[in-house]
């Protein structure tokens, strides 16, 4: 089946450590983006791509990296220099300008 | 900047009651899409509008989108427990192809 793949689902993290959480998808979707949201707000969008070896900066980029090497990988590195980290990461991709496919989400919780 | 806005933030409703859910941009979108976020879970794609004043209808859900193309409402009739979760409107960024400016959600809490 078509779709995305997000892991680890869970992940806890202790304070100045990286961690990468993964991003797959077998869709065929050019565009990928990690988004954050946390509890009780919207999404916020941290990187989107819209093409190999090319990715932009979205609203809140500030302590966090990402790479798009493959089509279908989208992996995004939350660094020590991103203040506040706990919060559930989302991957979604799309095909152009069309609708958004979510992955499961990745809850990242820095101990 | 652009910025989509929500409103009602939460809303409580009684089973079998009917409401709804208003998404306001400060630009002009070329589309409007919606998602559900059930409780725990994802946000799922439900629909995207992109005519002015265009109207459509999934069950018990009515998805309008403004004659200026602005805002966008979604009513729900005859509400279900299965209704539960935070509802978002997305539309595209002004200032870049492949961003979407995301409201913060309606949480829709229904008792039976």
């Amino acid at each position: 089946d078509g779709g995305i793949t997000q892991s680890p689902k869970y992940l806890f993290r202790k304070e100045g450590q990286n961690v990468t959480l993964s991003c797959e998808q077998n869709l065929n979707h050019d565009a990928m983006y990690w988004y954050r949201q946390d509890p009780g707000q919207g999404l916020r969008l941290i990187y989107y791509s819209q093409i190999v070896n090319d990715f932009q900066k979205g609203d809140i980029a500030e302590g966090y990296s990402v790479s798009r090497e493959k089509k279908e990988s989208f992996p995004l590195t939350v660094t020590s220099a991103q203040k506040n980290p706990t919060a559930f990461y989302l991957c979604v991709s799309s095909l152009g300008r069309w609708e958004l496919f979510f992955g499961e989400g990745s809850r990242l919780t820095v101990l | 900047g652009q910025q989509v806005m929500q409103i009602p933030q939460y809303q409580h409703v009684q089973e079998g009651e009917d409401f709804t859910t208003y998404c306001n941009s400060s630009t002009t979108l070329s589309n409007i899409q919606w998602y559900k976020q059930r409780p725990g879970g994802h946000p799922v794609f439900l629909i995207q509008l992109v005519k002015s004043g265009e109207v459509k209808k999934q069950k018990r859900l009515t998805f309008q989108f403004g004659e200026a193309k602005k805002n966008s409402s979604l009513h729900i009739t005859a509400t279900q427990t299965t209704d539960v979760g935070t509802y978002f409107c997305a539309g595209p960024s002004a200032d870049s192809w492949g961003k979407l400016q995301f409201g913060a959600g309606t949480q829709v809490v229904v008792t039976p």
